[in-house]
């Protein structure tokens, strides 16, 4: 069966560090990957998307970055945190060749930036 | 752009009450429409789907009707447990992306 791995669980940084969050899938290949922020009181929102290594499509132009390096591994960058990129962080996945609609969420990562 | 509007929570229930979380859509297109739950220190996970018009997708006792005429995908469920207490997401599907509403919180007393 497939499953999805993310870390840390918690996070504390202060304004200005950099940041670097990790999510892994197991039991698949070639998974779509998902990056995701979900604040507070508002819905989820997309940040990235991945078909492929290599291949990042993003959706929501800001201080952060996604990269993929390895089949099933997809990572969260910033170089320099913003008060405004607390939250909490959702890795998602869904099979290749399909809609991407069924999608399948990691634990989520709750970051704060202070 | 593609948009998807749900009731405020908290919805606050007893136990064996009556559930209805209302959805409304906005999108261009025919979309998918999903419901996805997220449990309390977990991801979210999906509930239930209906892909065209009149669908109803069911799961664990939930049910969701897609409304074209009305744009709608309300979700309901005849008799909530303490364990349905989660925050509920109402979706669509646009061009191979989810669209999210704000989420609902649902909290169920014995």
């Amino acid at each position: 069966s497939q499953t999805i791995h993310q870390w840390p669980a918690t996070l504390v940084q202060p304004v200005g560090s950099p940041l670097s969050l990790e999510c892994t899938v197991e039991g698949t290949s070639n998974p779509n990957l998902y990056w995701y922020r979900q604040a507070a009181g508002r819905g989820l929102q997309l940040l990235f998307y991945s078909v492929g290594i290599g291949q990042i499509s993003s959706e929501v132009p800001q201080n952060l970055s996604a990269s993929r390096p390895q089949d099933r591994q997809f990572i969260l960058s910033s170089k320099k945190l913003l008060l405004s990129d607390s939250g909490f962080y959702l890795c998602a996945w869904s099979p290749p060749g399909t809609s991407g609609y069924e999608q399948y969420f990691g634990p989520g990562t709750r970051l704060t930036v202070t | 752009g593609d948009s998807v509007t749900q009731m405020e929570g908290p919805v606050t229930l007893s136990e064996e009450a009556f559930l209805t979380i209302n959805c409304t859509y906005t999108a261009t297109g025919y979309p998918s429409l999903f419901w996805y739950v997220q449990y309390p220190g977990e991801g979210l996970q999906l509930l239930l789907k209906a892909t065209k018009a009149d669908d109803k997708g069911s799961n664990k006792g939930f049910e969701a009707t897609y409304r074209k005429e009305t744009t709608s995908f309300h979700l309901e469920k005849g008799s909530v447990q303490v364990s349905d207490s989660a925050v509920y997401f109402c979706a669509l599907g646009s061009f191979q992306k989810l669209v999210f509403g704000t989420g609902t919180r649902l909290l169920v007393s014995p």
